[in-house]
Order: structure tokens, then C-alpha cells, then sequence
């Protein structure tokens, strides 16, 4: 059983059309963190919370919204998507500290037309 | 600005070890070396990470030279499943960046039957 889970897996939407992403955790972890990978390149992040209450910008958040409901709960939000936006999108997860390794859920696929 | 150089691709025959360099020439002393892998646009996965001393786990073993400005990441048996984009990071072991991973654009690696 995957120990971080992405919703949906693949999605299509429409310029202008709010759509959100759902990642559950069952590592216990307390960090989590939203990327998004475009063809040829490597992860971006777009946002990370090191624990409920702790919510912070990473690189590329503008166009982006997050909400993290519970500590396995982690959502991103496209308020209004663009076809910019199209790319691979991957959660992951952390313990955090000296050892901080960082577990990726298996991605959602958007495409926005 | 980067803080690793990596090969673009290499090939490895099935069965032999592959070797996969990395330069970080500028690395601190705050800082380790990490090795993820992604698999055909699946989340990476966590490889192996080192500070100064060779490392060796179920997967590969990671030996970083006496100065610390490259390692190599080995796979002693490569396998088909083994074909993968590897990536090579440098991490703060603590502070306000430790939680970033800094995603290149890897080496392709290949493993031919």
C-alpha cells in the first residue's frame, strides 16, 4: 500500500475552471510539500507546511492555493487554471529534522486546455 | 544557480554496475548529498544520502570523494528497472533552507539487455 496517495491521477480541465488536488499521507510525517514538474525539467516547488498550522510560499506559488486539513491531509488548489499550469504535479511528504528524506506520492498528470 | 553537475545521459549494460558521477565543487560543510531516481514520470524515489563516509544500502552505494566535491552513486547490478532520470542533490543539514531539494535536470540513465 502507497504510503502517500495523489487524487486524482490524471485530470483535464478548461482555462478558467477551479480544480483542486488531494495528497493523504500515512507516514505520520509532518511536512508536506506540493511540486510541479514540466517536460525535461526537474521538480519546482510550489508550496510546503511543516505542520497544520504552518503554510509557506516555495518558488513558484503565484496562480496556486493550499489548504492542509490534517496533518495526512494536503490539497492544491488552481483557482482559475491556465494552460500554463499543464504539467505533473507531485506531493510529498517529510520527518523533517537532520534526516529530512522526502517521500513523493506517484503524481497527478493536469492538462489544461 | 546550480550546485551539482551531472551528465545529461549514460548507458549501462544489464548486469554490470553503473556509475554515476556528480560534481559539487561548491558545496559547505552544512550540507549533504542526496540521490533520488525517477522512473518514466513516477514520483522520484529516494536513493541514499552522505555527508563525508561512503554509504552503502540495499540499493546502491554512494561514495563521496575526500574533498567533497563529487560523489558517484553506484548500482552494483543495474536491472531494465534500474533505467531511470537519476538526480543528484546537495541539502543544508539544518537551518531555514534544510527542507529545499533543488532538482537538476539529472542523468538519464539507461540499461541496455
Amino acid at each position: 500500500d502507497a504510503d502517500v496517495t495523489q487524487t486524482p491521477r490524471n485530470r483535464i480541465t478548461k482555462t478558467g475552471k477551479r480544480i483542486m488536488l488531494e495528497c493523504s499521507q500515512t507516514k505520520g510525517h509532518d511536512r508536506m510539500y506540493w511540486y510541479r514538474q514540466d517536460p525535461g525539467l526537474g521538480l519546482r516547488l510550489i508550496y510546503y507546511s511543516f505542520d497544520v498550522k504552518d503554510i509557506n510560499k516555495g518558488e513558484i506559488s503565484d496562480g496556486y492555493s493550499v489548504s492542509r486539513q490534517a496533518q495526512a491531509k494536503f490539497s492544491l488548489s488552481l483557482e482559475s487554471a491556465i494552460p500554463n499550469q499543464t504539467a505533473l504535479y507531485f506531493c510529498a511528504t517529510s520527518e523533517g529534522g537532520r534526516q529530512e528524506t522526502q517521500y513523493f506520492g506517484p503524481g497527478t498528470r493536469l492538462l489544461v486546455l | 544557480d546550480a550546485k551539482t553537475t551531472q551528465p545529461p545521459s549514460m548507458d549501462c549494460a544489464e548486469g554490470r554496475a553503473a556509475n554515476l558521477p556528480c560534481n559539487h565543487s561548491t558545496i559547505s560543510g552544512n550540507e549533504y548529498v542526496y540521490w533520488y531516481r525517477q522512473i518514466h514520470s513516477q514520483g522520484p524515489q529516494y536513493i541514499i544520502h552522505g555527508l563525508k563516509n561512503n554509504e552503502t544500502n540495499e540499493m546502491a552505494s554512494l561514495i563521496i570523494t575526500e574533498d567533497r566535491k563529487s560523489s558517484t552513486l553506484i548500482l552494483p547490478h543495474a536491472t531494465l528497472r534500474d533505467t531511470a532520470v537519476y538526480y543528484c542533490i546537495v541539502r543544508e543539514i539544518s537551518g531555514a533552507g534544510s527542507y529545499q531539494l533543488t532538482f537538476g535536470k539529472g542523468t538519464k540513465l539507461s540499461v541496455i539487455p
